[in-house]
């Protein structure tokens, strides 16, 4: 059973045009959120958490929006580049110390 | 900061033959690793969370003898993959967590990508 849903599976934008990527989950023992990039070949990397008590985070062109009562969240990237194409995993870790993982979303960005 | 590393970065071994994977925090204690496997174009599968001193906890459907985890120190936690065949090739991605700095975050390593002839 996945435990945390993400779509949608790929994703085209236009260069400076806005990316969004969604997830969804119904374990409301999650309490941790984060997003990470992964390139081919490369091990993920952090780009934004979010902790459940606030509804939007920023960090640059990479924006986290939560809905705690949707239990959704979702990660907004502006101005998109094409050195932003790449594979993004959402992710909610719960109190027993496990993450789990959504399918990933690969985004294509054109120049 | 919150640097890991993976050693090697790929590996081609043959069938029947042991491969081990270092995996070592760079600039703080790991109290706690992770060891993931990716398949092209997949999400990352947890395969066994191991605590620093202790024994590895494995998911389910891991074969515990197959992949054999030892987290010695702070710093480091290796994976064998014992007797490989050809459907062990994956890419293998640890990641760490300094549990007792109370950070909730886990950081990922480069990962390692194993080629089974």
């Amino acid at each position: 059973q996945q435990q945390v849903k993400q779509s949608p599976q790929s994703l085209i934008v236009q260069k400076g045009g806005i990316s969004i990527i969604n997830c969804a989950y119904e374990n409301t023992a999650f309490d941790y959120f984060p997003w990470y990039q992964q390139f081919p070949g490369k091990g993920p990397a952090l780009l934004i958490a979010i902790r459940p008590d606030v509804s939007e985070k920023k960090e640059g062109r990479f924006t986290i929006s939560f809905n705690k009562s949707a239990k959704q969240f979702s990660l907004h990237i502006m101005d998109s580049q094409p050195g932003d194409s790449a594979t993004y995993f959402c992710a909610a870790l719960n109190t027993g110390n496990q993450f789990y993982f959504g399918t990933g979303t690969s985004l294509t960005v054109i120049p | 900061g919150a640097v890991v590393s993976q050693h090697p970065s790929r590996v081609i071994c043959k069938s029947g033959t042991s491969v081990k994977i270092e995996c070592r925090s760079l600039d703080f204690q790991a109290t706690t690793m992770f060891w993931y496997r990716q398949f092209p174009k997949q999400s990352l599968m947890l395969m066994a969370t191991s605590n620093e001193g202790s024994k590895a906890t494995y998911e389910q459907g891991v074969e515990k003898d197959k992949f054999l985890i030892n987290h010695a120190s702070l710093t480091l936690s290796t994976l064998t993959v014992t007797s490989a065949h050809p459907e062990d090739s994956s890419f293998y991605i640890c990641s760490a967590r300094d549990v007792q700095g109370h950070s909730y975050e886990q950081y990922f390593g480069p990962g390692t990508r194993l080629t089974v002839t």
